[in-house]
């Protein structure tokens, strides 16, 4: 079946490091979502994209989508401690409405 | 607006017991779905409707059941608790579907089942 992956599983970082995190379909996927938990928190919508090659930014974040549109990624930049919490992204399923989530990148920030 | 609230916020079950989770949302969305989350795992999709008096099954339904007599209201059941059942249960909705459409979450459920 349809799997969405995401690496790392857990990411440490000194504050005002950078971060990444990878996300990795194995079918197609029209459009790409990406979600923030906060520890203890629900998961807030963060952005979408669409398009092959899309590239967003919103403030130190910056997520890219593949040519291919089967991986997308998630740049924090120069992090804070803010910026904790668990990184999901999430792509439609083969079946129809169906949206399938990826395990989640696990941010911690050293002060 | 509330958004999406979820009721109770935290309940323990005893194995074989049953209970009803609530959730709501004053959007006017179509779409509503349920989740599990649990720790390495994401979010599994366990049912979702995709407007009132529909439901369908998601990734894990076995064990569950769903109900969308109103459309602002999705309920899960859970008929026999088991403690494979332990988990947070998230409720989202969303104005549309096919993945293309921003999904609200409410705060959870954390369900322990001894």
């Amino acid at each position: 079946g349809q799997q969405v992956m995401q690496i790392p599983q857990y990411q440490h970082v000194q504050e005002g490091e950078d971060f990444t995190t990878y996300c990795n379909s194995s079918t197609t996927l029209s459009n790409i979502q990406w979600y923030k938990q906060r520890p203890g928190g629900h998961p807030v919508f963060l952005i979408q994209l669409v398009k092959s090659g899309e590239v967003k930014k919103q403030k130190r974040l910056t997520f890219q989508f593949g040519e291919a549109k089967k991986n997308s990624s998630l740049h924090i930049t120069a992090t804070q401690t803010t910026d904790v919490g668990t990184y999901f992204c999430a792509g439609p399923g083969t079946s129809y409405d169906k949206v399938i989530f990826g395990p989640g990148t696990s941010l911690s920030v050293i002060p | 607006n509330a958004g999406v609230t979820q009721t109770p916020k935290f309940r323990v079950l005893k194995t074989g017991q049953s209970m009803t989770l609530l959730c709501a949302q004053d959007m006017n969305h179509e779409y509503m779905y349920w989740y599990r989350q649990d720790p390495g795992m994401g979010l599994r999709l366990i049912h979702y409707s995709v407007g009132e008096g529909t439901t369908a099954k998601g990734e894990v339904p076995d064990g569950y059941n769903v109900s969308r007599l109103k459309k602002q209201n999705f309920l899960l059941g859970l008929e026999s608790a088991a403690p494979s059942q332990t988990s947070v249960y998230f409720c989202a909705s969303s104005s549309g579907g096919q993945g293309f459409y921003e999904q609200y979450f409410g705060p959870g459920t954390r369900l322990t089942v001894t």
